[in-house]
């Protein structure tokens, strides 16, 4: 019930690709969705996050796309560049206890030149 | 110093040793998390402090056992560990832990258990 599992797990393309990241969750009381980028030798940072009010969201060349009937999320990232090149975790949550984030297994990303 | 601090970065230790990780925070957020990072695993969320108390312990073995001293400070004091141990164990801060706060990472501690 508190699982999320993302896919793929490794994902390599070219510059000016579309790199898309999927999640799904079995929670229906999941309500907040944020997503995470990891360098390395960094920590997660948030990248983008979703409420289920929308089914859509966009900041700059990241957009997340939310579909709540199949309980399923995903990260598109426009245009990409070498420099998007990392880890990406989902993650879900309920948003009145934000503490207790459930992560995916993360993707790692390469964006070759 | 800015953001979300951890000390040391690497760290080396043999299973009858015993360290402590350090994680500080210069946010003013008076809510604290330890996370265990593993290869091709989801990060498990290991300990929340909420100014100051505990709140959560996610079922982690006594051979770690976290203090929060004060809002900006958290230990993570290591005794007896496991090869299996052995992974990046980050530290995170929000403002509270309501409300879908943003958590803040720090750059982890790289522990190898011999």
């Amino acid at each position: 019930q508190q699982q999320v599992k993302q896919s793929p797990q490794s994902l390599i393309v070219q510059k000016g690709g579309i790199p898309i990241i999927n999640c799904a969750y079995e929670n229906t009381a999941f309500d907040y969705f944020p997503w995470y980028q990891q360098f390395p030798g960094k920590g997660p940072a948030l990248l983008i996050a979703i409420r289920p009010d929308v089914s859509e969201k966009k900041e700059g060349r990241f957009t997340i796309s939310f579909n709540k009937s199949a309980k399923q999320f995903s990260l598109h990232i426009m245009d990409s560049q070498p420099g998007d090149s990392a880890t990406y975790f989902c993650a879900a949550s309920i948003w009145t206890s934000g503490s207790r984030l459930t992560f995916g297994e993360g993707t790692q990303l390469t964006v070759n030149p | 110093e800015t953001g979300v601090t951890q000390t040391p970065r690497h760290l080396v230790m043999g299973m009858t040793n015993k360290k402590s990780l350090k994680c500080e925070q210069h946010l003013g957020h008076n809510a604290m998390y330890w996370y265990k990072q593993s290869a091709k695993k989801p990060l498990e969320l290991m300990f929340v402090y909420n100014f100051k108390e505990q709140t959560e312990n996610n079922s982690v073995p006594s051979r770690f056992s976290p203090e929060c001293p004060n809002s900006s400070h958290l230990f993570l004091h290591l005794h007896t560990l496991q090869p299996e141990d052995s992974a990046l164990y980050l530290c995170a801060s929000s403002q509270d832990t309501t409300f879908g706060e943003t958590q803040y990472f720090g750059p982890g501690t790289r522990l190898l258990v011999l």
